[in-house]
C-alpha cells in the first residue's frame, strides 16, 4: 500500500504530557497538510509544508504545537503540555502539486487526553 | 456568517431514491469548488471536483451557480453503500492574495433499505 500512512492509529495520554506524531506521505508528493477534526465537525487546517518548508500556520496552532518535515519527506507533529481540548483526530494529507489538487488523507491518529 | 455552509442533516433516504445537498459559500473570489465523503471513523476521499459547467460522473452530479454562491451535489438512485458524510471543500483567495481550503462541517446521509 502506497498511501498516506499514520503513526500511531490511537494515542491515549494524561493532560501535561508530549506526543508526537508521524506521517508519511505518498512519496513522491511534494505537499503535506496536518488537519485536526473532532466529532461533527469538518476538518480544521493546522499547517502545510511544501517539500521541507513550512508555509503556513494556522492560528489554531499554539505555541505548543509544532511540525518539521525534516528532508521534505515524513513529517511530524508534536503537542506539548497537551490539554483536554486537544482531542481529536489529527489527520494528515498530501498532494501532488498547488492547493486544488486532490489531498489524499491518511487514515489519522485519534488523540484523547485524560 | 461561516464561509462555507452545509445543513448537517442528516438526511434519511430510501434505496433508490434521489437526494440533492447544497453547500453555499461567502466569499466571491472563490476558485475551486470540491465534493469529499467522509465514512464513519475514516478519513476524507475525493468523491468530485466542481466545475463551472457542472460535471456528472456515474449516478453523481455536481453543480456550481456562481451568481448565488452555492455548489449542489445530486445522488441518484442512492445505494446503502452512499451513507457517509459529505464535505464540501472551497478553495478560497485570502486578503493579501493567499489560497486556503475551507472545509464545510458536513452533510450526514443515512441511506436505508
Amino acid at each position: 500500500d502506497t498511501g498516506v500512512s499514520q503513526d500511531p492509529r490511537h494515542k491515549i495520554t494524561k493532560r501535561g504530557q508530549n506526543v508526537t506524531f508521524r506521517c508519511d506521505p505518498i512519496s513522491e508528493h511534494n505537499r503535506l497538510y496536518w488537519y485536526r477534526q473532532t466529532l461533527g465537525q469538518g476538518p480544521e487546517f493546522l499547517t502545510y509544508f511544501q517539500n521541507e518548508a513550512q508555509l503556513e500556520k494556522s492560528r489554531l496552532l499554539s505555541d505548543r504545537f509544532s511540525a518539521e518535515r525534516p528532508k521534505g519527506s515524513f513529517s511530524t507533529l508534536e503537542i506539548q503540555r497537551t490539554e483536554q481540548g486537544d482531542s481529536a483526530m489529527y489527520l494528515c494529507a498530501s498532494s501532488l502539486g498547488g492547493l486544488g489538487k486532490k489531498l489524499f488523507f491518511g487514515s489519522g491518529t485519534q488523540l484523547s487526553v485524560l | 456568517r461561516k464561509e462555507v455552509e452545509q445543513d448537517p442533516g442528516p438526511f434519511n433516504v430510501p434505496e433508490g431514491a434521489t437526494v440533492a445537498f447544497n453547500c453555499t459559500y461567502s466569499n466571491s473570489a472563490s476558485q475551486s469548488f470540491f465534493w469529499y465523503r467522509q465514512d464513519c471513523r475514516k478519513e476524507p476521499k475525493l468523491l468530485m471536483s466542481v466545475y463551472s459547467s457542472g460535471n456528472e460522473d456515474g449516478r453523481f452530479t455536481a453543480q456550481l451557480n456562481r451568481a448565488s454562491q452555492y455548489i449542489s451535489l445530486l445522488i441518484r438512485d442512492s445505494k446503502l453503500s452512499d451513507s457517509a458524510t459529505y464535505l464540501c471543500v472551497v478553495l478560497v483567495l485570502n486578503a493579501g492574495n493567499n489560497r486556503k481550503l475551507i472545509w464545510g462541517l458536513g452533510t450526514s446521509l443515512a441511506v436505508n433499505p
